[in-house]
């Protein structure tokens, strides 16, 4: 089975500074990682995902999620965060073969604060 | 392209009272999904469909029913509510059947379920 941690339930940082929020999975096959935010009172959006190849994956608005296989993890950082930034970030987990693929497990969420 | 939607949005029910959410989405996905979200616990899977006809049960189905007679429509259903499913309801599709899991899931905007 699946299990996604997403080690910090809520991140406060000031307007422009960096931000990192963790995620750490554990599977016996292999998956795909996923990043989905949500905005206040709206569905979730997917904000970046790594598939294979680059370790290193990037979204349109500057977050940024590294994948390291023997960490087991899939970070997402942001060099300089925005207060329209605040939201809900999850990180989420699919196997890429096998019964139930393409069914998400997700992390419990870490709400990032941004403060100006 | 309206894409997924959910209605209602909010609803009041009693113990015991039953109700139908619903869902639809018009980009012609073969993957439904139905998730629920509750604080501190992130979005766990209620049940899903691959396509029209076919539906399984994810993570919590207990209390819960679907089905899928059309590929644009995948009602949830709760037979007599209760208190613990108090939640927030998510629908969401994804293109492509199981062997494109890595494709991104749309999710609907929510329902907001009190059970009282």
């Amino acid at each position: 089975a699946q299990s996604v941690t997403q080690l910090d339930s809520q991140v406060p940082v000031f307007e422009e500074a960096p931000v990192e929020l963790r995620c750490n999975y554990s599977s016996s096959v292999s998956v795909y990682l996923f990043w989905y935010v949500q905005y206040p009172n709206q569905g979730l959006q997917l904000l970046l995902k790594y598939l294979s190849g680059s370790t290193l994956v990037e979204s349109i608005n500057g977050f940024e999620a590294e994948f390291n296989k023997s960490q087991t993890s899939f970070h997402l950082r942001k060099p300089s965060v925005h207060i329209s930034d605040t939201a809900e970030y999850f990180c989420a987990v699919s196997k890429n073969y096998g019964g139930s693929q393409g069914n998400l497990i997700f992390g419990k969420g870490t709400k990032l604060s941004v403060k100006p | 392209n309206a894409g997924v939607t959910q209605t209602p949005k909010f609803q009041v029910l009693k113990t015991g009272q039953s109700m139908t959410l619903q869902c639809a989405q018009d980009m012609n996905h073969e993957y439904m999904s139905w998730y629920r979200q509750d604080p501190g616990m992130g979005l766990r899977l209620i049940h899903y469909s691959v396509g029209a006809g076919i539906t399984d049960q994810g993570e919590v189905p207990n209390g819960y029913n679907v089905s899928r007679s059309t590929t644009e429509d995948f009602p949830l259903r709760l037979l007599s509510a209760a208190p613990s499913q108090t939640s927030v309801y998510f629908c969401a599709s994804r293109e492509g059947l199981a062997g494109v899991s890595y494709n991104e899931q749309f999710f609907g905007p929510g329902t907001r379920l009190t059970v009282l």
